[in-house]
């Protein structure tokens, strides 16, 4: 069965400190991988997704296929990266819903 | 531009009574229309998805039904709401990229 683990559901750093939330995903065919953000007071929202691969506030995210794993990174950490983070799975673009991790919950601190 | 409406944003029921959450799109035709639930410690989870007008996928079975009577229009309903129907309901469409969320619907059952 497709799946998205998130190992830690609460991550603290220091602000400037880098950051790397984990994320591995169980899927035996061509994966599209998504990271999605919800920030206090606000809806769930896009943040990057994998074919893209661009820099979205800073982070990345590389596919890892040997290791089935698409770990969001940031260099430097600001508090404004506080957030609630998933990471999602899509079978294949267009109708195939997506398969969410549990989330893992980002405190900068400052 | 597209924009997703879902209400009400909190609802109290008590146990036994029935359940009709609304989720509207406007702005695009022929969405997927997707309902999730996010339960504390157990991420986002699927409930039913729909490609079309009267086609509805469930992907967990539970005391809860969806309806799409207009192509824009997403419903999540019960008979008879159970202590365990509590949690934070999440509406979402898509159309060829990817997810975007409502802002929420948080369901206590007393």
């Amino acid at each position: 069965a497709q799946r998205v683990t998130q190992p830690e559901k609460l991550l603290s750093v220091f602000k400037g400190a880098p950051v790397e939330l984990k994320c591995n995903y169980s899927y035996s065919g061509s994966p599209e991988l998504f990271w999605y953000v919800q920030y206090s007071r606000q809806r769930l929202q896009l943040l990057l997704r994998h074919i893209s691969r661009e820099s979205i506030k800073g982070f990345t995210a590389d596919l890892n296929k040997g290791e089935t794993s698409f770990h969001l990174k940031k260099p430097f950490a600001q508090e404004e990266d506080s957030a609630m983070y998933y990471c999602a799975l899509a079978l294949n673009s267009g109708n195939t819903p997506l398969v969410f991790g549990k989330g893992t919950r980002l405190s900068v601190i400052a | 531009s597209q924009t997703i409406h879902q209400w009400p944003a909190t609802l109290v029921q008590p146990v036994g009574s029935p359940l009709s959450l609304e989720c509207t799109v406007e702005g695009t035709s022929n969405p997927n229309l997707y309902w999730y639930r996010q339960a504390a410690g157990r991420g986002l989870q699927l409930l039913f998805y729909s490609v079309g007008i009267g086609q509805i996928s469930s992907e967990v079975p539970q005391n809860l039904s969806a309806s799409r009577p207009q192509d824009r229009q997403f419903i999540l309903s019960s008979k008879k709401l159970l202590l365990s129907d509590s949690g934070f309901y999440l509406c979402a469409w898509s159309g060829i990229g990817p997810l975007h969320f409502g802002n929420g619907t948080r369901l206590t059952v007393t």
